[in-house]
């Protein structure tokens, strides 16, 4: 069955100081999988996706098929990166991570 | 400006009484969705069409009703609502009609039943 696990519900990360949110799937095809983010009050909206490979507001995520895994990654956290985050992976219906909140630490 | 417009934004009724959130999108997408976020529990998937006249149940459907006479309407009818159903929901939409596609979300509805 199609599942997506965020384990982390929040992850508290120092300025500057790397960060990994991660994302694991269960999915018998070939997925497309999808990071969005929303920040407070806000909706959410599109970090990226894995087919794109493209890395946005200093984010990339690489999507590892033997590990079934899509981690969100930074190298260098900045305060107005704290939100939540969801992990997604469609297929004719769309199913979400739990979402993990990122704080970061000034 | 493309966006996907969610009314209400914010309402407080009580069991039993029957409300629908009209969720309308103006990019000409076929494919969509309702969820309900939860704390702890993320965004599930209500319901979703991929195209006009076209609906599926998602992953909590019980309690609720879609329809999707045209493209651009896709309203969430509570005909029934009970306290359970006391949640943040968001409408978003596709360009074609699969979720393949990054998905563009309304500003959301927060929903209290008393």
């Amino acid at each position: 069955a199609q599942r997506v696990t965020q384990p982390e519900k929040l992850l508290s990360v120092f300025k500057g100081a790397p960060v990994e949110l991660k994302c694991n799937y269960s999915y018998s095809g070939s997925p497309e999988l999808f990071w969005y983010v929303q920040y407070s009050r806000q909706r959410l909206q599109l970090l990226l996706r894995h087919i794109s490979r493209e890395s946005i507001k200093g984010f990339t995520a690489d999507l590892n098929k033997g590990e079934t895994s899509f981690h969100l990654k930074k190298p260098f956290a900045q305060e107005e990166d704290s939100a939540m985050y969801y992990c997604a992976l469609p297929d004719d219906k769309i199913i979400f991570g739990k979402g993990t909140r990122l704080h970061i630490l000034p | 400006e493309a966006q996907v417009t969610q009314n209400p934004r914010y309402l407080i009724t009580v069991t039993g009484k029957k409300l629908t959130v009209t969720c309308s999108q103006n990019m000409n997408h076929e494919y969509m969705s309702w969820y309900r976020q939860d704390p702890g529990l993320g965004l599930r998937q209500i319901y979703y069409s991929m195209n006009v006249e076209v609906t599926d149940k998602g992953d909590v459907p019980e309690g609720y009703k879609v329809s999707r006479k045209e493209k651009r309407n896709f309203p969430l009818i509570l005909e029934s609502p009970s306290p359970n159903q006391t949640s943040l929901y968001f409408c978003a939409s596709t360009p074609r009609g699969t979720p393949n596609q990054p998905q563009h979300f309304g500003d959301g509805t927060r929903l209290s039943i008393l």
